[in-house]
């Protein structure tokens, strides 16, 4: 059963520093996704990505954050400037059509900025 | 405002038992589709079912069914005879609008359900 999968497993960074999240979605899937969970807290979307354009983002996805799809299978989320309030286990998610679709996510990609 | 609340932060169960797990959302949209997704002590998210806002049937599943009122806002998950491998956390969702939606899911805050044998 084709998978969303997500590298790496757990980051662990310096304040100040940038990192790279990736993110390989299911191959017949158009639409991408990013969410954070805080430890405990409710999921919250990030920004939704489709024909290599952002379609929407929240408030939270401010310019210290970026999203690209460098090749036909990877799908990145990077942040520039960590922050301690970034970590959080972040989930990638695709689906195959626009809108209210089922979205297939990853495993999760934990970070935790020291 | 869109809004999903799930007013039950920790239900706990014996096995066997049947729990119903309450969703209420907020939206001003006439549109809107509702999730339900499951996230097991391993993490990731699972989806369980979505439901758009002009379908009020209930739907059955297995051991899970979903009761969608529009009047009361609810979007109900009730787990018949409940199994300790149903022990996870549950998240409703919200998802509005139809031709301007671009997938974006409003996740409630959860409900962890801990199915004890």
């Amino acid at each position: 059963e084709p998978e969303v999968t997500q590298t790496p497993s757990h980051q662990v960074t310096q304040m100040g520093q940038e990192v790279i999240l990736r993110c390989v979605p299911i191959s017949n899937h158009l639409y991408f996704y990013w969410y954070r969970q805080i430890l405990g807290q409710k999921v919250e979307f990030l920004v939704s990505f489709y024909n290599n354009e952002i379609s929407e983002k929240s408030e939270i996805f401010d310019d210290q954050f970026s999203v690209e799809r460098p090749d036909g299978s990877n799908f990145t989320l990077k942040i520039r400037s960590t922050k301690l309030e970034d970590s959080a286990m972040y989930f990638c998610a695709s689906s195959e059509d626009r809108g209210p679709y089922e979205q297939y996510f990853g495993p999760g990609t934990r970070l935790t900025v020291t | 405002a869109q809004k999903v609340t799930q007013a039950q932060t920790e239900i706990s169960v014996v096995e066997k038992e049947d729990v119903t797990l309450d969703c209420v959302y907020e939206t001003r949209d006439t549109t809107y589709y509702l999730f339900w997704y499951k996230q097991p002590p391993s993490g990731e998210l699972v989806f369980l079912i979505r439901r758009n806002s002009f379908d009020e049937q209930n739907e059955i599943s297995g051991r899970y069914s979903w009761n969608f009122q529009k009047s009361t806002s609810s979007f109900n998950f009730t787990i018949t005879a409940s199994q300790v491998v149903d022990s996870a956390v549950y998240f409703c969702a919200l998802s509005e609008g139809d031709s301007s939606n671009t997938g974006k899911l409003i996740f409630g805050q959860g409900t962890t359900l801990q199915v004890k044998p």
